[in-house]
C-alpha cells in the first residue's frame, strides 16, 4: 500500500489555468522531491525540500513553485499552465540522515498533466 | 553539476542469461548509489543501494561499486521476462538519476 499519495492522478486543463498538484506522505520523511518525466524519457529533478520551510530548485529549470509548510505535504503549483508543461510529475520522499539507505526514495503513483 | 551516465539501450538478453547494466558518475564525492526499476507507465521502485566498494548481492541481483573508476553496475542473474523494464542508476544527495537503460528479456 502506497505511503505517498498524489492527486490528481490525471488532469487535463486549458492554457492559462492555475493548477496545484498535491503530494502527501505518512512516513514522517524529512526529504521530499518533485521529478518531471516525459514518456520514455529520463527523470528530471525540479524541486526538493529537506524539511519544513526549506525548498530548493533542482537541476531542471521549471516554472512551477513548491511550498513545505507541513512535513507531510509538498504541493507543486503552476500559476499559468502551458502546453509545454504537459508531462508526468512524480513526487517522492526519503527519511534522510546518515543511516545507510536513508536516502532511498519512495515514489507516489504520479500525476499526469495535459495542458491543451 | 553532477552527472550520472547510463547506456540507454535497449539491452536484449535471452531468458536465463545474465544482464549487465552499467553506470558512471562524475562526482568523486558521491557516497551512495541506488538502482531503481521502472516498468512502463509506473513509478520507479528500489532494487538495491550500495555505498561500499565491491559487490552487494540480493537474490538474483548484484550491485558492484568501484569508486576509483567511478562506475557502478547491476548484474541480473537468471533473467526473466518480468525483468523487462527500464533500470535507473542514481547517486545520493539530492538524487540525480541517469537516463536509464531499457532491458528486454526475450523468452
Amino acid at each position: 500500500e502506497a505511503d505517498i499519495y498524489q492527486t490528481p492522478r490525471y488532469l487535463v486543463i486549458g492554457t492559462g489555468k492555475k493548477i496545484t498538484l498535491e503530494c502527501s506522505q505518512t512516513m514522517g520523511h524529512d526529504k521530499m522531491y518533485w521529478y518531471q518525466q516525459d514518456p520514455g524519457m529520463e527523470l528530471h529533478l525540479i524541486h526538493y525540500s529537506y524539511g519544513v520551510n526549506s525548498t530548493e530548485k533542482g537541476d531542471l529549470s521549471s516554472e512551477s513553485t513548491v511550498s513545505r509548510i507541513r512535513t507531510e505535504h509538498f504541493p507543486l503549483t503552476l500559476e499559468s499552465a502551458r502546453p509545454s508543461h504537459t508531462s508526468q510529475y512524480l513526487c517522492a520522499s526519503s527519511a534522510g540522515g546518515r543511516v545507510a539507505g536513508a536516502n532511498v526514495l519512495t515514489f507516489g503513483a504520479g500525476s499526469r498533466l495535459t495542458v491543451l | 553539476q553532477k552527472e550520472v551516465e547510463q547506456n540507454s539501450g535497449p539491452l536484449s538478453v535471452p531468458e536465463g542469461a545474465i544482464a549487465s547494466l552499467n553506470c558512471t558518475y562524475s562526482d568523486r564525492g558521491s557516497q551512495s548509489f541506488f538502482w531503481y526499476r521502472q516498468y512502463s507507465g509506473k513509478s520507479p521502485e528500489l532494487i538495491m543501494f550500495i555505498y561500499s566498494n565491491g559487490d552487494k548481492e540480493d537474490g538474483r541481483f548484484t550491485a558492484q561499486l568501484n569508486k576509483a573508476s567511478q562506475y557502478v553496475s547491476l548484474l541480473i542473474r537468471d533473467s526473466q521476462p518480468s525483468d523487462s523494464a527500464t533500470y535507473l542508476c542514481a547517486d545520493n544527495t539530492p538524487l540525480v538519476f541517469g537516463k536509464g537503460t531499457r532491458l528486454s528479456v526475450i523468452a
